[in-house]
């Protein structure tokens, strides 16, 4: 198994539903991430927790929000999805704070809005 | 939040040629890392560099940060095709080193 582990791997939804992309790791990491990456934007961080307790906004918040329901879960809602939300959504784990081992990355999930 | 530039933005070259990519900002970094990215998966860490000056080699790819730590290059030596791949070069913040933000990428093709 992946060490982190996204799901659904493609989604595509309707202008205006909500949807959930979850993510779940094995690394023991309590640091999690959600980074959207689109063409020529590289990666753009919208929220970060670093422990259970922990939510934090990143650089594009907006139109989405987060859960972290354990140490090893960490999910991502658009509340009303809109066509400029189409992505690839990537979720990471880390371990301490500058960590020079880096982040590990989930496989990504290819989201498109119509 | 600390701007990453990488360039060249595309790359495509023949087998066997040389490349290099920078990754510039006007930010001092307290460490950098550069990641592959190949298609349908996440980035994967290739390097992290932390002195000023400091060179690391990976067989055929050479990392160099700079002596003021505000960019990094990274030299491919004799391409081949498996280095096809998004190269991403990534920067934690300042003071609390807490996350990290990437450069924009660049887009490497090896043709044969």
């Amino acid at each position: 198994d992946a060490d982190v582990t996204q799901t659904p791997r493609n989604r595509i939804t309707k202008t205006g539903k909500r949807i959930m992309l979850e993510c779940s790791q094995t690394k023991g990491h309590d640091r999690m991430y959600w980074y959207r990456q689109d063409p020529g934007l590289g990666l753009r961080l919208i929220y970060y927790s670093f422990d259970v307790k922990d939510i934090n906004k990143g650089e594009i918040s907006d139109g989405y929000s987060v859960s972290r329901q354990a140490q090893a879960k960490f999910s991502l809602s658009l509340e009303s999805a809109i066509p400029n939300q189409t992505a690839l959504y990537f979720c990471a784990t880390s371990d301490t704070p500058g960590d020079l081992y880096g982040y590990t990355f989930g496989s990504g999930t290819r989201l498109t809005v119509v | 939040t600390q701007l990453l530039e990488q360039s060249p933005q595309f790359l495509s070259i023949q087998e066997g040629e040389n490349l290099t990519v920078y990754c510039n900002s006007s930010s001092v970094f307290s460490s950098l890392q550069w990641y592959r990215q190949e298609p349908g998966e996440g980035p994967v860490l290739l390097v992290t560099v932390v002195t000023g000056g400091e060179v690391k080699k990976l067989k055929r790819l050479t990392f160099q940060f700079g002596d003021a730590r505000k960019d990094s290059s990274l030299h491919i030596t004799a391409a081949q095709p498996g280095d096809t791949g998004l190269y991403l070069c990534a920067a934690y913040d300042t003071g609390t080193a807490s996350k990290l933000t990437f450069g924009t990428g660049t887009r490497l093709q090896v043709t044969l």
